[in-house]
């Protein structure tokens, strides 16, 4: 597609309990990107991906974050036993691999709720 | 490691003046790029100018220009006759270029809030 699509726009989890979002890059786009977004407004960078491949996840909590980008999927962003902290709009992006100078192209968003 | 500062948490202008919005940065690289973003209340996140290192030249799109001053680590977006649509959040960003750099994660400043008043 022309534009980056997220899934669900909101989501809604108990403490302890699982969220999965999920991100459908720009056709043709190679590199995925995931940002978090607090209420504060900073955006924190996540994970990047080179197609299915991770290139930098200096950004995750890995004790409890997971993110996959596989062939013919949607690419996705987990939490395992989410924590209040984790209230947060979760952006993904996209950017066409050419050259390095290309822009990433974000989605709407998806505003997860921890309560 | 690169830092992106915005100074200016709110800034207000009157419809149809010019506002300045300041963001400097610090990084070691030569090779970079650096954007402006703007955020409506839709938290949609969009595109508004950006700016290669390694060009002189300042750039500019349509009511939207940027002084970029590379000896100074600046980077000020002026938005010339305002509009009340062009009321949001805006996010400076940087992105190191380079071998490797297209998957870097943009490093964000903490945002300016432009306020229009009609």
């Amino acid at each position: 597609g022309e534009e980056v699509a997220q899934t669900p726009k909101h989501l809604v989890r108990g403490e302890g309990q699982k969220a999965k979002l999920y991100c459908a890059p720009i056709k043709g786009h190679s590199y995925v990107f995931w940002y978090q977004q607090v209420l504060k407004n900073e955006f924190k960078f996540l994970i990047s991906f080179q197609n299915e491949n991770v290139f930098d996840e200096t950004g995750m909590p890995k004790e409890r974050f997971s993110a996959k980008c596989l062939p013919n999927s949607p690419c996705s962003l987990e939490i395992q036993a989410t924590k209040l902290e984790d209230s947060a709009v979760y952006f993904c992006a996209s950017s066409q691999f050419r050259s390095y100078t290309d822009t990433q192209y974000f989605g709407p968003g998806t505003r997860l709720t921890v309560l | 490691a690169q830092t992106v500062t915005q100074s200016q948490p709110e800034m207000s202008v009157q419809e149809a003046e010019t506002v300045t919005l300041s963001c400097t940065y610090d990084t070691s690289e030569s090779d970079y790029y650096l954007f402006w973003y703007k955020q409506p209340p839709s938290r949609q996140m969009i595109l508004v100018i950006r700016q290669e290192a390694y060009k002189q030249q300042n750039a500019t799109e349509n009511r939207f220009s940027v002084n970029f001053q590379k000896a100074a680590k600046s980077f000020s977006l002026k938005i010339s006759d305002s509009q009340l649509g062009d009321a949001a959040m805006y996010f400076c960003a940087y992105r190191r270029g380079g071998s490797g750099g297209g998957a870097d994660g943009l490093t964000f400043g903490k945002g300016t809030h432009l306020i229009i008043q009609p």
